[in-house]
């Protein structure tokens, strides 16, 4: 079956420092990836997506490229802030409902 | 516009009580989820619906668990009899599935607390 794997947290940066969050995949066909983002206290919220092979997401100043390759979608950020501090989940899904398959979760604690 | 709105947001209950959590889907989606998060088993799928109709229920627990959607704008669960390790963050979720792929939109989840 379809399955994503995360990188396991937390990530502990400083602000403005570079972010990344590797993700890969397995699935059959050709899904839609998803970076979500969950705030403290709130749900989820997409973040950004890729819906075809070399497709770059982008958000926020965010960012994820759809590698058929080396099945990965890598979530990057040139400069994080104290305000990025979240749990970030990716996701994919399959052609027909779009049914979800997350991620466990990377956590990342921003610091001044 | 009005997102998901789930109700309601801070549940405390004694183990063996009824607890029914309830949802609002965005208008005009189509698909409803119900997902439960806790640290220890992360996000689970717990039931989808699609156009009113149960898809997949497969994530559901067991039977204490039940899920419904009489009508496009209104899903209840429902846990009866609750236990302690029901406590969790419950979360609904829509989509519009008319056009593939498109995102899933979260509520804010309620926060289920069993003593």
């Amino acid at each position: 079956g379809d399955s994503v794997t995360q990188m396991e947290g937390p990530v502990t940066l400083s602000e403005e420092a570079f972010l990344t969050i590797n993700c890969t995949y397995t699935a059959t066909g050709y899904p839609s990836l998803f970076w979500y983002v969950q705030y403290p206290g709130e749900g989820l919220q997409l973040l950004l997506k890729a819906t075809k092979a070399d497709d770059k997401g982008s958000n926020k100043g965010f960012e994820a490229t759809y590698r058929k390759e080396t099945t990965s979608f890598h979530l990057e950020k040139g400069s994080v802030q104290v305000s990025d501090s979240a749990v970030y989940f990716c996701a994919l899904s399959n052609r027909g409902p779009s049914k979800l398959t997350f991620g466990t979760g990377t956590r990342l604690q921003v610091t001044l | 516009d009005a997102g998901v709105i789930q109700s309601p947001r801070h549940e405390v209950t004694e183990m063996g009580q009824e607890v029914t959590l309830r949802c609002k889907p965005i208008s005009g989606h189509n698909s409803l989820f119900w997902y439960r998060q806790t640290m220890m088993r992360g996000l689970e799928l717990l039931i989808y619906f699609n156009n009113n109709v149960p898809i997949d229920d497969s994530g559901m627990p067991e039977d204490r668990f039940s899920a419904k959607m009489p009508n496009a704008s209104f899903s209840t669960l429902k846990i009866q009899p609750s236990e302690p390790r029901d406590s969790a963050v419950y979360f609904c979720a829509s989509s519009q599935d008319r056009v593939d792929n498109q995102p899933q939109h979260f509520g804010d989840g309620t926060r289920l607390s069993i003593l």
